[in-house]
């Protein structure tokens, strides 16, 4: 059974618009959180990441947003551009420091 | 520029065959990983190496040894390839733990078909 899941295989946004990104666990012992962005051919690459401590975490366009409550993280992408277009993975990791657990992935497409 | 590089973007071996992914970082780091990407699952760790010939397991080693005798080169063994091991395997290297993914370098990934 998935720990952490996408529901949201793919999304589509207007470029300038915002793109939400949304991820929901299950383990209510994570404790820590990432969001990774993955072009085609490409490694995954780090984009911004969230401690349970905290309920909002911005860098730039990024937002992540954590309801522990809800078990829920979004990651908020304003204003979308084209190159943002990617596969996008959360992960979530226990606060016994075990590996990360990773989501299915959401496909983003922004369109110009 | 920092550079993980893993020695063949696409490769296709045939089921029993015994398939080595090899994987280099030119950062001096400690820590490498070996991951498999599959539609809907996600990325999975398959071992980990914290030192030369180091190892550990991680979340889905069956099928799979490890290889680590130089600090800069990590390399994933499938034993005997199966079909269910067709995938995407990436390869990571980092100064910290696995537990401090963040740090991480991945590489470009190698898609591999098992026929």
């Amino acid at each position: 059974d998935q720990q952490v899941k996408q529901n949201s295989p793919s999304l589509s946004v207007q470029e300038g618009r915002i793109s939400i990104l949304n991820c929901d666990y299950t383990n209510s012992m994570f404790d820590y959180f990432l969001w990774y962005k993955k072009y085609p051919a490409e490694g995954p690459t780090f984009l911004i990441s969230i401690s349970s401590i905290k309920d909002k975490n911005e860098d730039g366009r990024f937002t992540v947003f954590l309801n522990k409550s809800a078990k829920h993280l979004s990651l908020h992408i304003v204003p979308s551009q084209p190159g943002d277009s990617a596969v996008y993975f959360c992960a979530a990791r226990d606060n016994y420091g075990q590996n990360f657990v990773f989501g299915p992935g959401t496909r983003l497409s922004v369109l110009p | 520029d920092v550079k993980v590089t893993q020695s063949s973007r696409y490769l296709v071996k045939r089921t029993g065959e015994k398939v080595f992914l090899e994987c280099v970082q030119d950062m001096d780091h400690e820590n490498m990983f070996w991951y498999r990407q599959d539609p809907g699952l996600g990325l999975r760790l398959i071992y980990f190496s914290y030192d030369v010939k180091m190892k550990e397991k991680g979340d889905i080693p069956e099928g799979y040894s490890v290889s680590r005798e130089k600090k800069e080169r990590f390399s994933l063994i499938l034993e005997s390839a199966s079909t269910n091991q067709t995938s995407m395997y990436l390869c990571a290297s980092s100064p910290y733990p696995v537990t401090v993914l963040s740090e991480a370098f991945f590489g470009q990934g190698t898609r591999l078909t098992v026929v």
